[in-house]
């Protein structure tokens, strides 16, 4: 049971390029999120999903988008990467069945240069 | 929104130490979450405590939801307990708002 599986775990950008994180779980919990992680701050929420097909914004969605195409997965898109997006960006999931307990990816480490 | 507000936000401990870290919130919540994050950045789901009292091992957590706060145990602590703790608090199915974390450094 692989739990929430995060890809790529390290990433380097230049300004202005795009890229997409890639979340995926094999619990088939309904909710999954996204989550950047800064020194400081704690964790904020980015966007994210009820359930397949839908998405919904958090507290910090500017310049990011997300796609539910699928139950399992759940994308974080940069389309044009800033210096501000220096992150670590965490994906998590949930379920009623399980109490809406949090399960966390271990985190992608992203860079914008 | 929901704040929340985690204190201390630094903790030394000598090995075998006792501590208490708090986590006192804003609204009514009826979902509450203790995280440990360890060095390497794997963030850990601890206890899942609307409210009362939870037991695992050497940690333990209790919730006052009336008063708005939750309280983590830390008992004979060890190096490896070393890393961040997050509480994070919620109702019912929203997304859960998180703490700025208390960082706890356990000293041999």
């Amino acid at each position: 049971n692989a739990g929430v599986t995060q890809t790529p775990k390290f990433r380097v950008l230049k300004t202005g390029q795009s890229m997409t994180l890639l979340c995926a779980q094999d619990m088939n919990h309904e909710y999954m999120y996204w989550y950047r992680q800064d020194p400081g701050m704690g964790l904020r929420l980015i966007h994210y999903s009820v359930g397949e097909g839908t998405t919904a914004k958090g507290e910090v969605p500017d310049g990011y988008n997300v796609s539910r195409l699928k139950k399992q997965n759940f994308l974080l898109g940069l389309e044009s990467a800033a210096p501000s997006q220096t992150s670590v960006y965490f994906c998590a999931s949930s379920s009623q069945g399980t109490l809406w307990k949090l399960f966390f990816g271990s985190g992608t480490q992203l860079s914008v240069l | 929104g929901i704040q929340v507000e985690q204190s201390p936000p630094d903790l030394i401990l000598q090995e075998g130490a006792n501590s208490t870290l708090r986590c006192n919130f804003s609204d009514s919540v009826n979902n509450l979450q203790w995280f440990h994050q360890n060095p390497w950045g794997q963030l850990i789901n601890l206890f899942y405590i609307p409210s009362g009292t939870k037991q695992n091992g050497r940690l333990s957590a209790t919730t006052v939801a009336t008063e708005r706060y939750s309280l983590l145990y830390i008992s004979s602590s060890q190096t490896t307990d070393s890393g961040v703790y997050f509480c994070a608090v919620g109702t019912g199915n929203t997304p859960l708002v998180f703490g700025k974390g208390t960082r706890l450094s356990v000293i041999a």
